[in-house]
C-alpha cells in the first residue's frame, strides 16, 4: 500500500513557471523525501526533511513540511523542459523504539514542462 | 565512480517461470533494497538486504526471494511467475541500512507473458 498521494497527480506548464506539487502521508514521521524519476528509469534522490523542520532549499527547489497536517509540498522554480519527470514523496515513519523503518512511496505526480 | 548497476535491462518471461534479476551497489555502499514499481505507480518496498541478510520485508509473497553476497552485490529471485509480476524492478544501495538518500539504479523491466 501507498503511504503518501501527490497531488495533482499530472502538471503541465511552461517552461519559466513554477511548479507546485503536494504530498500527504498518514503516519508521525522521521523524515520524507523527495525523489525523480525520468521516463520509467531509476529514481534519484532529490531533498530530505526531517520532522523538525519546516523548510528547505536545494538550488531551484524548495520543500515545506507541515507535520500537523501531514502534508509536504515541493516547489521547483523557473521550469525548465529537462524538469520534465515523475515526481515522489518517500516517507521513513518514527519509531518510538527507534531502530529501522522501511521507506513507503506516493503515487507521483507526473510534470510535464512544455519548451 | 560507478553508480548501482542492474541487469538484465529487459527480460520476458513466461507465466509458471523462474527469473533471477542482478543488482550491484554504488562503491561504499553495504546495503541493497529491491522495489516493484508497476506501471503509473510509485515503487513498493520488497525487502532489504544487509550483511548478507535480509533484514526488513514489505507485503511480498514467499515467491519473492534474495541473497546477498559478501562484495554487497544482490540478487532478487521470483519464482512461479504470474501476468501480475510484470513491472519495474528497481535496485537502491544505501549506507548502514539507512533509507536515507537511496542510490536507485536503472531498473529491469520484467514483462510475464
Amino acid at each position: 500500500s501507498q503511504q503518501g498521494e501527490e497531488d495533482p497527480q499530472a502538471l503541465s506548464i511552461q517552461e519559466g513557471e513554477n511548479a507546485t506539487m503536494n504530498c500527504s502521508y498518514k503516519t508521525s514521521i522521521n523524515n520524507l523525501q523527495w525523489y525523480r524519476q525520468n521516463s520509467g528509469r531509476g529514481l534519484v534522490h532529490l531533498i530530505l526533511i526531517r520532522s523538525n523542520e519546516r523548510e528547505k532549499h536545494s538550488g531551484r527547489l524548495r520543500v515545506t513540511l507541515d507535520t500537523s497536517k501531514k502534508s509536504s509540498s515541493l516547489l521547483i522554480t523557473a521550469s525548465r523542459a529537462a524538469d520534465t519527470a515523475s515526481y515522489f514523496c518517500a516517507t521513513v515513519p518514527f519509531l518510538n523504539s527507534g531502530g529501522y523503518q522501511k521507506v513507503t512511496f506516493g503515487t507521483g505526480t507526473k510534470l510535464q514542462v512544455i519548451p | 565512480d560507478a553508480g548501482v548497476t542492474q541487469s538484465p535491462t529487459h527480460l520476458i518471461k513466461t507465466r509458471g517461470q523462474q527469473v533471477t534479476l542482478r543488482c550491484s551497489p554504488k562503491s561504499g555502499h553495504d546495503t541493497v533494497s529491491w522495489y516493484q514499481q508497476a506501471l503509473g505507480q510509485g515503487p513498493q518496498f520488497i525487502f532489504q538486504y544487509y550483511e548478507e541478510e535480509e533484514r526488513q520485508r514489505g507485503n511480498f509473497p514467499d515467491r519473492f526471494s534474495g541473497h546477498q553476497f559478501p562484495n554487497y552485490s544482490s540478487e532478487l529471485n521470483v519464482n512461479a511467475l504470474l501476468l501480475g509480476d510484470s513491472a519495474l524492478y528497481l535496485c537502491a544501495s544505501s549506507r548502514d541500512r539507512s533509507y536515507n538518500e537511496q542510490f536507485f539504479g536503472p531498473g529491469t523491466r520484467l514483462t510475464v507473458l
